[in-house]
């Protein structure tokens, strides 16, 4: 069974602290990415890694940084959670070419206070 | 970044009823075109799929109707159910300035009437 596992469902943070939400993949996948879903603003692209340690920026990658130091691991950090960042993020794999599916993972809901 | 744009934002149907959402796509090259659909508290799954060298593709009550020359496609719940009440969200992918692009939609809540 495919599984793209996302550390955390559910988190609460202060203003002002280092988040780390982490995705993990077990298919191989090249490609992962990192979203955020707000009502109203459906999917926003974070950030976008096509191999390890490659990134591309998304539509907004202001606030976030992300790393990518195995293939199976793909880190988004909030460098200094704000209360704007309070979101639910989701985490993204898929394989290059062909009938390529996009495995997601369950979600972290994030809060910042 | 290369849109993929999507209408409507919410749709309320009658039970029995026909949903369609429709999405349009800007990059020529590709050469995938999934709908995800997704339910609360859930990541979005893959519902249906189709490619470019065909026109249609049905599976049980869901169809894309797809239009190359348009650079649009679109989704049809035939006999939709309170059960199909989710977000469905279209996607366009495929090669792109050296990697394999995944652009979504903006997504659209669909709430079925029992």
């Amino acid at each position: 069974d495919v599984k793209v596992t996302q550390s955390s469902r559910y988190l609460v943070k202060r203003t002002g602290e280092k988040v780390f939400l982490e995705c993990v993949q077990d298919m191989d996948h090249e490609n992962m990415f990192w979203y955020r879903q707000d009502p109203g603003l459906g999917l926003r692209l974070i950030y976008f890694s096509y191999d390890v340690k490659m990134k591309e920026k998304g539509d907004i990658p202001e606030g976030y940084s992300v790393s990518r130091e195995k293939k199976e691991r793909f880190s988004l950090i909030l460098e200094s959670a704000s209360t704007n960042q309070t979101s639910m993020y989701l985490c993204a794999s898929y394989t290059t070419g062909g009938n390529t599916e996009a495995f997601f993972g369950q979600g972290t809901r994030l809060t910042v206070v | 970044q290369q849109q993929v744009k999507q209408s409507p934002q919410s749709l309320i149907v009658q039970k029995g009823g026909i949903s369609i959402i429709n999405c349009a796509y800007e990059n020529t090259a590709f050469d995938y075109f999934p709908w995800y659909q997704q339910f609360p508290g859930k990541g979005p799954a893959l519902l249906i799929a189709i490619r470019p060298d065909v026109s249609e593709k049905k599976e049980g009550r869901f169809t894309i109707s797809f239009n190359k020359s348009a650079k649009q496609f679109s989704l049809h719940i035939m006999d939709s159910q309170p059960g199909d009440s989710a977000t469905y969200f279209c996607a366009a992918s495929g090669p792109s300035s050296g990697t394999y692009k995944y652009i979504f939609g903006t997504g659209t809540r669909l709430k079925v009437l029992a």
